[in-house]
């Protein structure tokens, strides 16, 4: 079985800062890994995805996210973050080539002040 | 089209009421998936469809029922449902096989149990 940690239920950050969401995984097997958003009231949008190759891995938005295999972690990150950006993101796994089921861990609200 | 199309938006039910959900896609994926997302959690699995047969099911309670009619159309037929079962239901579809290199979500119905 595979699971989640999102070890920051809420991120506060300025506009235009640095910000990093954390993940963390556990799967007894190789799994591909996804960020999601999710903004008021909407489903969930695919951020990236990371299922092999090149561990820096790029998304929509100016989002990207780097797999680190030995920490079994995927962190999101922007450099420069905008007030639209306020959301929910949820890091998510899938068992690889072992299965159809898809984990999502508990979520990050992340608030850009003005 | 990269849609997800779910009806309706909103829905409100009484206890003895039998409605139903619906989700449309049309990319020719033949996974298809619903979800149940309280507030502030993150979306919970309950049944996947793959190629038109039921192939998870969550131990989710009976008076969820799903149908999947076709490869492009997903049910979820709701009766005698309880005021703790209000939620938003998402949808999601992706191709199947091996793994889930990516899913696709639907903007969700929010259901409200009175």
């Amino acid at each position: 079985a595979q699971s989640v940690t999102q070890l920051d239920s809420q991120v506060p950050v300025f506009e235009e800062a640095p910000v990093e969401l954390r993940c963390n995984y556990s799967s007894s097997v190789s799994v591909y890994l996804f960020w999601y958003v999710q903004y008021p009231n909407q489903g969930l949008q695919l951020l990236l995805k990371y299922l092999s190759g090149s561990t820096l891995v790029k998304g929509i938005n100016g989002f990207e996210a780097e797999f680190n295999k030995s920490q079994t972690s995927f962190h999101l990150r922007k450099p420069s973050v905008h007030i639209s950006d306020t959301a929910e993101y949820f890091c998510a796994v899938s068992p690889g080539d072992y299965g159809q089921n898809f984990v999502f861990g508990p979520g990050t609200r992340l608030s850009v002040l003005p | 089209d990269t849609e997800v199309t779910q009806t309706p938006k909103h829905l409100v039910m009484g206890m003895t009421n039998k409605k139903s959900l619906k989700c449309e896609q049309h990319m020719g994926h033949r996974a298809m998936y619903w979800y149940k997302q309280k507030a502030k959690k993150p979306p919970e699995l309950m049944f996947v469809y793959s190629y038109e047969k039921l192939s998870i099911n969550e131990s989710v309670p009976s008076r969820f029922s799903p149908e999947c009619p076709n490869s492009s159309l997903l049910n979820l037929h709701l009766h005698a449902l309880q005021p703790e079962d209000s939620a938003l239901y998402l949808c999601a579809s992706s191709t199947p096989g091996t793994g889930v290199t990516e899913a696709f979500f639907g903007q969700g119905t929010r259901l409200t149990v009175v």
